[in-house]
């Protein structure tokens, strides 16, 4: 079956724009999360989805980033007002449940901000 | 907030030998997860240890996770240069069951 899928593969954007990633989880996948891998760095947690439950935004850096998700499937992450320091990789990942299923990534979005 | 140490940051291995990663927790471990990376692609699921003492294999690849030492190490046997790639480590931070924090990596190369 289909894996998780990100787009754009590949964001060139000028500081201060505005820009938008998307994710489509696995098919019935409940919980959907994101994650930032700047360059020699671990990953970050950014953001977790579960069903219809309240996210836990606990891992945005700042109030540029924003998420959406609509019921249990496609996820937007928004960044506004872009910075240098926000060049990273974005990655999503989704998993059945919560509750210590493996979490399965997507490719991921290489964002540039010039 | 739980920091994962890899060791080492990087390995050159000849085809064909074994080798041994490991990863170690500042904080009690709840669930430890093993995954790959290759350059400009996302994060390859290997494998997932729950309870103290677990071992799990996948092909030639080992995973173990000693819940006293706050420690999993992965070995790999007969290395393949198909096993290039990055190693990380991620565990469930502060016992969330779904919050993960993650290791920098070992950037594993396997000459032929």
């Amino acid at each position: 079956g289909a894996g998780v899928s990100q787009s754009p593969s590949n964001k060139v954007t000028e500081k201060g724009k505005d820009v938008e990633l998307r994710c489509d989880p696995i098919s019935g996948h409940t919980a959907l999360y994101w994650y930032r891998q700047r360059l020699g760095q671990g990953l970050e947690f950014l953001i977790y989805f579960q069903g219809n439950s309240a996210p836990d935004k606990s891992g945005l850096p700042s109030d540029r980033f924003s998420a959406e998700r609509t019921g249990e499937s496609v996820s937007t992450l928004t960044i506004q007002r872009t910075q240098q320091e926000d060049s990273a990789v974005y990655l999503c990942a989704s998993s059945l449940t919560a509750g210590g299923y493996e979490q399965y990534f997507g490719p991921g979005t290489r964002l540039t901000v010039t | 907030s739980q920091e994962l140490e890899q060791s080492p940051q990087s390995l050159i291995v000849q085809e064909g030998k074994n080798l041994t990663i490991n990863c170690t927790s500042s904080k009690t471990l709840y669930g430890l997860y093993w995954y790959k990376q290759k350059y400009g692609e996302g994060l390859i699921f290997l494998m997932m240890l729950q309870k103290g003492g677990e071992e799990k294999s996948h092909e030639k690849i080992t995973a173990k996770l000693d819940e006293k030492k706050q420690q999993s190490s992965l070995h790999i046997t007969a290395s393949q240069p198909s096993h290039a790639g990055i190693y990380l480590c991620g565990a469930r931070s502060g016992g969330s069951n779904y919050k993960l924090t993650f290791g920098k990596g070992t950037l594993l190369t396997v000459n032929p």
